[in-house]
């Protein structure tokens, strides 16, 4: 059983839809991650929040828009998608967001698998 | 920048076989090292890590050494099972730069048939 919960597990949208993803951890960590995972390319870090403040914003396309409305819970809002943006979008989360020698472990959820047609 | 570069995959062996899977970093400054895995329909997990140099991380039979001199974090382990089977990510915190950043590798998919 995961202490990082993501829902839905799978996701196919239109271009022209909105959708949001959901993330929740239950372990009482402060940071919040989203990470998507594409075939053949490393993981890439896309959001990161730190006790529900943005601390981190990787050069995302805005059509990806991150809510943090709490250190629990953590979104990922979708709209006018395009196919390549087509992958596993990982949440994940950590007990801070430091910049000391021990940042780990992160734990992650299980991902949502999303597929725009 | 930092970076991470694994070996290619995928890797087929069979059960009890021995495993290496390479793995070489660059960093400006003493990056932590890790290991996560990944088994199918899951998210990733931590499998190992090592802090600085010489530190061995071990777990579940897996080992890797954090290698200074040659930029370098092998995982092995002397005999493996099918439950093995997923794909392995080496990664970096590259924390000297922004809040802690991990850096990962493509990742090698393991297979090991029975």
């Amino acid at each position: 059983e995961t202490g990082v919960t993501q829902t839905p597990r799978h996701l196919v949208m239109g271009m022209t839809n909105k959708k949001s993803l959901k993330c929740e951890q239950h372990l009482g960590h402060n940071a919040m991650y989203w990470y998507k995972q594409s075939a053949k390319k490393p993981l890439e870090l896309m959001f990161v929040y730190s006790l529900e403040e943005r601390v981190e914003n990787n050069s995302v396309p805005s059509r990806f828009s991150p809510e943090c409305p709490n250190s629990s819970h953590l979104f990922l809002h979708l709209h006018t998608l395009q196919p390549e943006d087509s992958a596993l979008y990982l949440c994940a989360s950590s007990q801070d967001a430091g910049t000391g020698p021990d940042l780990g472990p992160l734990h992650f959820g299980n991902g949502t698998r999303l597929t725009v047609t | 920048g930092d970076s991470v570069t694994q070996m290619e995959g995928p890797v087929t062996l069979s059960e009890e076989a021995f495993l290496t899977i390479n793995c070489t970093y660059t960093a400006t400054g003493y990056p932590s090292l890790f290991w996560y895995v990944q088994y199918p329909g899951e998210g990733l997990q931590l499998l190992l890590k090592a802090t600085k140099a010489d530190d061995k991380g071990s777990n579940k039979g897996f080992e890797a050494t954090y290698r200074k001199e040659t930029t370098s974090f092998h995982l092995e382990k002397g005999s493996v099972q099918v439950s093995d089977s997923a794909v392995y990510f080496c990664a970096l915190n590259d924390y000297g730069g922004s809040q802690g950043n991990l850096i990962f590798g493509k990742g090698t998919k393991l297979s090991v048939k029975p």
